[in-house]
């Protein structure tokens, strides 16, 4: 089955600074590549995602990059502010021929000082 | 649009006790997942539900099942309760036919076994 690696599981910047963390996935035939904040005490919501035919993504100061050869993906904060703290989770697809569903990494707690 | 609904929000259980867990997905949502979130340990796939059916399962002891009902709402039942079955239990819907879409969280029952 999948198996999602995420790295580091903690992280901390200074206000301003880049922040990136990234992901590995097992299986090759996943397609599909979210990423999830969850701010203490608040259900996981969705900030942007990847599909495996395309290598790169923007929203904003958030960007995601998918290197499917290597299969890792990473998700990238630029000029990052206090309210960005928060843990991401990355998750990749799981195919068979039952269906879909979504493996998660065990996340990366990201705090922000100003 | 109403969201993802869970109830109860919060529940404590002695160990030996099984307990059901409820999520309404957003309307005109047929796939529902359900994940186990403890600290360190992110986001466990549990199952995934879709048209009543099972399409996935993590790797749970059979003490966890569910089911899905034809309006697509879900329950997951764990029985004979275990301190280490503590945690807060996400249930996300989708669209997802045939392929992956976002997910969309619900709150979460938390769960503590005493």
């Amino acid at each position: 089955g999948e198996n999602v690696e995420q790295h580091p599981s903690t992280l901390s910047v200074q206000e301003g600074d880049s922040a990136v963390i990234k992901c590995t996935y097992s299986d090759s035939a996943s397609n599909y590549f979210p990423w999830y904040k969850q701010e203490l005490g608040k259900r996981p919501q969705l900030i942007i995602d990847i599909r495996s035919n395309v290598g790169e993504k923007k929203d904003q100061r958030i960007a995601v990059t998918l290197n499917k050869t290597a299969k890792h993906f990473s998700l990238h904060i630029t000029e990052t502010q206090p309210e960005d703290s928060a843990v991401y989770f990355c998750a990749a697809s799981l195919l068979n021929q039952a269906g879909t569903a979504l493996i998660f990494g065990k996340g990366t707690t990201l705090s922000v000082s100003s | 649009k109403a969201g993802v609904t869970q109830t109860p929000r919060y529940l404590i259980k002695t160990r030996g006790q099984q307990v059901t867990l409820s999520c309404s997905p957003i309307s005109g949502h047929r796939s529902v997942s359900w994940y186990q979130q403890t600290p360190g340990q992110g986001l466990q796939f549990l199952f995934e539900y879709f048209s009543e059916t099972q399409r996935n399962k993590g790797n749970f002891p059979g003490r966890f099942s569910g089911r899905q009902f034809s309006n697509s709402r879900s329950e997951m039942n764990v029985s004979t309760l275990e301190l280490g079955d503590s945690a807060l239990y996400l249930c996300a819907s989708s669209l997802a036919g045939t392929g992956i879409y976002g997910y969309t969280f619900g709150s979460g029952t938390r769960l503590t076994v005493v």
